[in-house]
Parts: C-alpha cells; sequence; structure tokens
C-alpha cells in the first residue's frame, strides 16, 4: 500500500508570493493533518480535516488555510509569504477521525523556502 | 498548556540498548506515540501506547509508561548504525470539543557509534 504522498518536495518562493502544497493520503484513510515542522519551533500543528471539514486547527494565522477533497486528497494554502514560513510542511493521514484512537502516518513532507 | 520534553542528544555504541526517555504534562493523554526522523525524510510511526498499558513490546523496541509520573521512555536494544536518527515523542491530547491533536516532543538526536 502507497504511503502518504506530498507534492513537491521543494519548493522556493518570494516573500508576498502565496503557495499550494498537496498531499494524497493512504487509500482508505479520511482523516488529513497538517504540521509544520522548523528548526526554532519544531512541530507544530496546523489542521485536521475529516470528510471534506475542517475538525482542528492550531495557532497560525489566516495567511494559512487549507481544504480536503471528495476523495480526501488536501491542500493547504500559504498566502502573503513571510521568511518565517520557511519549513518542512508535513501531512499526515489516519483512518479515523480522532489521531488518539488512529494514529498518523506521515508523509516526507514539502521543504518550502521563502527568500 | 501541553507539553512534552525530552533530552536533545543520545550517543550510544552499537551493540548498546539504547532508552530515550520523555515527560509528558496531559492527564487525559489516551495514546503516546514514538515516530522516527532520518535527514531529508518525514516521520516513521514506530509504535504507539494506550495509557492504561505499563509496557508494550515489538522486536527491538520496547515502550514503558509510567502513568503516575507522567513518564515514557523507548529502549531500542541491539542498537545498530541505521537507528542514527531523531526520534520523536507524542502525545494525544483533547483540543477541542471533540477534536485531538497531537503535541510533540522537541526530539532526541541518537548517535549510534561503531
Amino acid at each position: 500500500k502507497a504511503g502518504v504522498t506530498q507534492t513537491p518536495r521543494y519548493l522556493i518562493k518570494t516573500r508576498g508570493q502565496q503557495v499550494t502544497l498537496s498531499c494524497s493520503p493512504i487509500s482508505g484513510h479520511r482523516s488529513v493533518s497538517w504540521y509544520q515542522q522548523t528548526p526554532g519551533q519544531g512541530l507544530q500543528f496546523l489542521f485536521e480535516y475529516f470528510s471534506e471539514t475542517q475538525r482542528n486547527k492550531g495557532n497560525f494565522p489566516g495567511r494559512f488555510s487549507g481544504r480536503q477533497f471528495s476523495n480526501s486528497r488536501s491542500e493547504m494554502n500559504v498566502s502573503t509569504l513571510e521568511l518565517g514560513d520557511s519549513a518542512l510542511y508535513l501531512c499526515a493521514s489516519s483512518l479515523a477521525e480522532h489521531s488518539y484512537n488512529s494514529p498518523l502516518h506521515f508523509g516526507n513532507g514539502t521543504r518550502l523556502t521563502v527568500t | 498548556g501541553e507539553d512534552v520534553e525530552q533530552s536533545l542528544f543520545l550517543s550510544v555504541r552499537e551493540g548498546d540498548s539504547s532508552v530515550i526517555n520523555c515527560t509528558y504534562t496531559d492527564s487525559s493523554s489516551t495514546y503516546l506515540y514514538w515516530y522516527k526522523q532520518e535527514p531529508g525524510a518525514g516521520l516513521q510511526l514506530l509504535t504507539y501506547i494506550f495509557s492504561n498499558m505499563d509496557m508494550k513490546q515489538d522486536q527491538r523496541l520496547t515502550v514503558l509508561l509510567n502513568k503516575k509520573d507522567k513518564h515514557l521512555s523507548l529502549r531500542i536494544a541491539d542498537t545498530q548504525t541505521g537507528d542514527s536518527a531523531i526520534y520523536f515523542c507524542a502525545e494525544s491530547f483533547l483540543s477541542s470539543g471533540s477534536a485531538r491533536q497531537l503535541t510533540f516532543g522537541s526530539g532526541t538526536q541518537l548517535t549510534v557509534l561503531p
């Protein structure tokens, strides 16, 4: 069974631009979560989607948004990029709605660099 | 708020056992997880334990949970050079309504010396 697939693997953008990252979950998984990983802040929760609905959102500004499609694929968007948005963005999928009873399986991430 | 603490570095000799420790704060945590991250890669789920368990063993991995002290440990037996990576402890907690999320520790860099 294929794992979580994230595209693209690497992305370079300039300040002020916007970016869209894509995630395909493991087949049969209906929940998708996004995390940001930086050296300074570590792993921080962005949001979780289940059945095309955002179930939970972390403490990030409104410039960070996401959506989930009917086939469970998900995208996240960051508008008006800032230098501090440079990070590894990780997508994870799970079978069930709540990660506590269904572990998260992560993709290899998208490395975003903002210049 | 929820917090997960880990020591930053651990070095062991090849063939020895490694023990990575973690403390957490949320008493409502129901599952605790261990993930491994190799350079340039995402997080690989190693194992997880339900909070009503004290121990879980899976091949070379042993997880011990002391719920009273909110202490979790991961023991890797017969550590190999391929085990060199960053290990993250994570707890699942109830954040809002019925929604849960994971809080991760800062990660422990395990270095295995030949």
